[in-house]
């Protein structure tokens, strides 16, 4: 079993539209999450950054973290085109300053 | 905000050389670079943590030997893939642990796409 699952999609909703992503973990001692967005051929960049359990908001994006379930969410409102790409969850624990990423979702919005 | 600046973002190569690539923190001081591996259409793979002044950790099944990484300044960290072989074509990115942005979190670089033919 691997230590982060992310359904890769591909996901296609259209323009406007509430969009759900997510990831579970089987790890306990991750402590800070993170969602990225990556562009085809562009490295990833930090969409939300969430410690420990909670909701964090950030314009039109949401970041859930259910430790209890080991679950963690993303959601976009007012989706728009230009969110099309892969989004990545990634964790990691007290003084360990390794990643583990989940395999990314790729989105795509229809406008 | 802290930025990586990774080059170059890609170059083909012949089977046998060697290809260098480099990370530079522009705004900050980055004591820990991490470097992945993406292969298409698939999550990102770390293949070591690179510290400032210190050798490479690498990742289980990562050849140090041929994966040479350098991080001899706060600044600048560098991959250089020795002997590339076909089946090294891949999308590297380099990555820094920042704290000096709101968000705490980490930066990638641009990503570089190296093919080797």
């Amino acid at each position: 079993q691997k230590e982060v699952e992310q359904d890769p999609g591909p996901l296609s909703v259209p323009e406007g539209a509430i969009v759900s992503l997510n990831c579970t973990y089987s790890n306990s001692a991750f402590q800070y999450f993170m969602w990225y967005r990556q562009y085809s051929r562009k490295g990833p960049e930090l969409l939300m950054y969430t410690y420990s359990s909670g909701n964090k908001e950030d314009g039109r994006f949401t970041a859930q973290v259910d430790k209890s379930s080991k679950y963690i969410s993303l959601f976009i409102r007012d989706s728009q085109p230009s969110d099309s790409a892969t989004y990545l969850c990634a964790m990691s624990g007290f003084g360990n300053e390794k990643l583990t990423f989940g395999t990314g979702t790729r989105l795509t919005i229809i406008p | 905000g802290a930025v990586v600046s990774q080059h170059p973002s890609w170059v083909i190569c012949k089977s046998g050389t060697s290809v260098k690539i480099e990370c530079r923190s522009l705004d900050f001081q980055a004591t820990t670079m991490f470097w992945y591996r993406q292969f298409p259409k698939q999550s990102l793979m770390l293949m070591a943590t690179s510290n400032e002044g210190s050798k490479a950790t690498y990742e289980q099944g990562v050849e140090k030997d041929k994966f040479l990484i350098n991080h001899a300044s706060l600044t600048l960290s560098t991959l250089t893939v020795t002997s590339a072989h076909p089946e090294d074509s891949s999308f590297y990115i380099c990555s820094a642990r920042v704290r000096v942005t709101r968000e705490y979190g980490y930066t990638f670089g641009s990503g570089t796409r190296l093919t080797v033919v």
